[in-house]
């Protein structure tokens, strides 16, 4: 089983619709929980960083941690053509951020005019 | 928010050449910094992490003779592939965090590596 797992996708939806990305983990005692955005060719770039049980909200994203199921998600609102990109689970075994991620393997996404 | 530069973005180089890559943190002391390598349609996978002022630590199957890391300062890291070949060709990506501010990893913009 691998410790961060994510469907590859392409997860397509029409634009202004809801996307939702998931992602689930299997080291229990992960602490910190991260999503972030890789355009093609390019680095990752940070969206979300979420800690405890619950919803958190930023913008037009959510991000969701369920640490009893072990599992995370990532929800985008309205999506803009622009969201189209490759999103990165990643968690954290510590607390905190000084510890190194591990990364599933990324969902695509495709948001179609 | 904090910046991390890393430099070269590309690198075309013959087989058996040496390619250093340096990963810099532009605004924030970095105690803390990881070197990634991402296969094309492939998730990032950790190489090393380095702290400021000691050896790297290496992941499994990571061969520390051919990366060589350095963190000799608060601001910069280097990773040096060393007698690079074809199949070393991939997508380096350095992140950087200062493990007393509680920030998140930011990543560099990453080095494309192809060897001839």
């Amino acid at each position: 089983q691998k410790e961060v797992e994510q469907n590859s996708g392409p997860l397509s939806v029409p634009e202004g619709a809801i996307a939702s990305l998931n992602c689930t983990y299997s080291d229990r005692v992960s602490q910190s929980f991260f999503w972030y955005r890789q355009y093609s060719g390019k680095s990752p770039e940070l969206i979300m960083s979420i800690y405890s049980n619950g919803d958190k909200e930023d913008g037009r994203f959510t991000a969701q941690l369920n640490k009893a199921s072990q599992y995370v998600s990532l929800l985008i609102r309205d999506s803009q053509p622009s969201d189209s990109a490759t999103y990165l689970c990643a968690v954290n075994l510590r607390s905190g951020n000084t510890g190194k991620l591990i990364f599933g393997q990324g969902t695509t996404l495709q948001v179609k005019p | 928010g904090a910046v991390v530069s890393q430099h070269p973005s590309w690198v075309i180089c013959k087989s058996g050449t040496s390619v250093k890559i340096e990963c810099r943190s532009l605004d924030f002391q970095a105690t803390t910094m990881f070197w990634y390598r991402q296969f094309p349609k492939q998730s990032l996978m950790l190489m090393a992490t380095s702290n400021e002022g000691s050896k790297a630590t290496y992941e499994q199957g990571v061969e520390k003779d051919k990366f060589l890391i350095n963190h000799a300062s608060l601001t910069l890291s280097t990773l040096t592939v060393t007698s690079a070949h074809p199949e070393d060709s991939s997508f380096y990506i350095c992140s950087a965090i200062d493990q007393f501010s509680n920030q998140p990893q930011h990543f560099g913009d990453g080095t494309r590596l192809s060897i001839l």
